[in-house]
C-alpha cells in the first residue's frame, strides 16, 4: 500500500536556526497537509496545499513558516526561525480530494527537538 | 497550550472483548468524521469515516456510529486484539465551509490485556 515518507525522522537544532522537515506524498494524491503533535497532546492542523498555493493554514502557522513543492515529488516545511515551543512531532498528510471517501494518509513524522 | 498527556482517557479491555471508544466532537457544522489509531512512534492510521448524513458504518472489525443529535460518535472494536493497542483519535471536517482541514480530538488510549 502506498505511503507517506517523512525525513528526517529526528532532527535536532538550536533554537534560532532554520529547519527544513521533508515529506513524499503518494504519488497520485494532489492534496497536502502538515499537521504538528506536541508531545502528549492532540494533533494540531498547520497548513494545506493544493495546486501549488496554500488552501488554509492555522493561527499557528506564522510567518516563521513555509512550504514548498520543490518538485513533482516533495513537500517540505520550513521553520525559519526555530523557538524552543517548535519542539514537537510534525506529520504531513496527502489525500486524492477533498470529499468523503478520501482521507488524508499520515507519515510517521519527523521529531523536532529544539535546543 | 493545554497538556493532556497524563489525562487521556484510558480503556482496558481484556482480549476478544469488545470495545468501544467515545468521541464528543465541537462543531455542530461537520460533516465528515474519521477515526485514526496512532501506535506509538507512529502518524495517525486511517480506520474508518462517516458522512453526517449517515449514522453508522460498518468496516472489518470496526463500527462507527454517529449522533448528530447530541454530536457524539463512538468507535465499536471487535474481539479486541493485542495488536489494537493504541491512542484512538476522532477528527471532524466541516467541508461545508470550505475548509478541509483535520480538527483531532483529545484522543482514547486503548489497552488491550492479553
Amino acid at each position: 500500500e502506498p505511503e507517506v515518507t517523512q525525513t528526517p525522522s529526528h532532527q535536532v537544532t538550536q533554537m534560532g536556526q532554520e529547519v527544513i522537515l521533508r515529506c513524499v506524498p503518494i504519488s497520485n494524491h494532489l492534496y497536502f497537509y502538515w499537521y504538528r503533535q506536541i508531545l502528549g497532546q492532540k494533533v494540531e492542523f498547520l497548513v494545506s496545499f493544493y495546486n501549488n498555493e496554500i488552501s488554509e493554514k492555522s493561527e499557528i502557522f506564522d510567518d516563521q513558516f513555509s512550504v514548498e513543492r520543490p518538485d513533482g515529488s516533495n513537500f517540505t516545511l520550513k521553520i525559519r526561525s526555530t523557538k524552543l515551543e517548535d519542539s514537537a512531532m510534525y506529520f504531513c498528510a496527502s489525500s486524492a480530494g477533498t470529499g468523503g471517501n478520501q482521507p488524508q494518509h499520515f507519515g510517521d513524522g519527523t521529531r523536532l527537538s529544539i535546543l | 497550550g493545554e497538556s493532556v498527556g497524563l489525562h487521556l482517557p484510558t480503556l482496558s479491555v481484556q482480549e476478544g472483548d469488545n470495545s468501544i471508544i467515545n468521541c464528543a466532537y465541537s462543531n455542530s457544522a461537520s460533516d465528515y468524521f474519521i477515526w485514526y489509531k496512532q501506535e506509538s512512534g507512529k502518524g495517525p492510521q486511517f480506520i474508518i469515516d462517516i458522512r453526517s448524513n449517515m449514522d453508522k458504518r460498518q468496516g472489518q472489525r470496526v463500527t462507527v456510529l454517529l449522533n448528530k443529535t447530541v454530536k457524539h460518535l463512538s468507535l465499536q472494536i471487535a474481539a479486541t486484539q493485542p495488536g489494537d493497542s493504541a491512542v484512538y483519535f476522532c477528527a471532524e471536517i466541516t467541508s461545508g465551509a470550505g475548509s478541509y482541514q483535520l480538527t483531532f480530538g483529545k484522543g482514547t488510549k486503548l489497552s488491550v490485556i492479553p
